[in-house]
């Protein structure tokens, strides 16, 4: 069956600091990878998305950026974080999720100071 | 932006009673509904994803209606049980990797 692994789980990071949040799926090949993203009051908000290593769609202008390195791997980056990055972040996988749903990880709370 | 809109925000209802709540999308472009159930410290998990006019599913107590020309979907709990509190999420398809997420339901059922 598939999994999904996020970490870290929660993150309390000051202002201008490096962020890197990791996420592995098992069980699947090639799936489709996201990074969500939830801040206070909002609905979930779409980051970025690949379809295939090194094939990054990015959804929103911001200070992030993410990398597929291998098949099952997804990294979501920052060099230097600001406060608006606080929020609650998903990993998420799915075959073709617009149809059939997404499968969601754990989530990281970051808190940036 | 599309605006994908749940109604109400937050409710807290009684054990044993049916409660139902509401997603508003856009009419147009539809490609499929889905619903999410988000529990507390776990991952939001899928319910139903729902993508032809006038489909129902159903899940144990809980069901989900659709109606694309008028752009909402109602998800209902019957008996609700306190292991039904969780936030529900509607999420709208408009089309190849195109998802938006409303804001959730914040249901609490009180023992």
């Amino acid at each position: 069956s598939q999994t999904i692994h996020q970490w870290p789980a929660t993150l309390v990071q000051p202002v201008g600091s490096p962020l890197s949040l990791e996420c592995t799926v098992e069980g699947t090949s090639n799936p489709n990878l996201y990074w969500y993203r939830q801040a206070a009051g909002r609905g979930l908000q779409l980051l970025f998305y690949s379809i295939g290593i090194d094939q990054i769609s990015s959804e929103v202008p911001q200070n992030l950026s993410a990398s597929r390195p291998q098949d099952r791997q997804f990294i979501l980056s920052s060099k230097k974080l600001l406060l608006s990055d606080s929020g609650f972040y998903l990993c998420a996988w799915g075959t073709s999720p617009y149809n059939y749903g997404y499968t969601f990880g754990s989530g990281t709370r970051l808190t940036v100071v | 932006i599309l605006n994908v809109e749940q109604s109400p925000q937050s409710l807290h209802v009684q054990e044993g009673d049916s409660t139902n709540f509401t997603c508003s999308f856009p009419s147009s472009n539809f490609y499929a509904l889905h619903w999410y159930r988000w529990e507390t410290a776990k991952s939001p998990e899928a319910l139903f994803v729902m993508t032809l006019n006038g489909d129902e599913k159903k899940k144990g107590r809980i069901s989900a209606t659709l109606n694309t020309k008028e752009g909402y979907s109602y998800l209902y709990i019957k008996g609700s049980q306190p292991e039904d509190s969780a936030t529900y999420l509607c999420a709208f398809s408009g089309g190849y990797q195109k998802v938006t997420f409303g804001t959730g339901t914040k249901l609490q059922v009180i023992p």
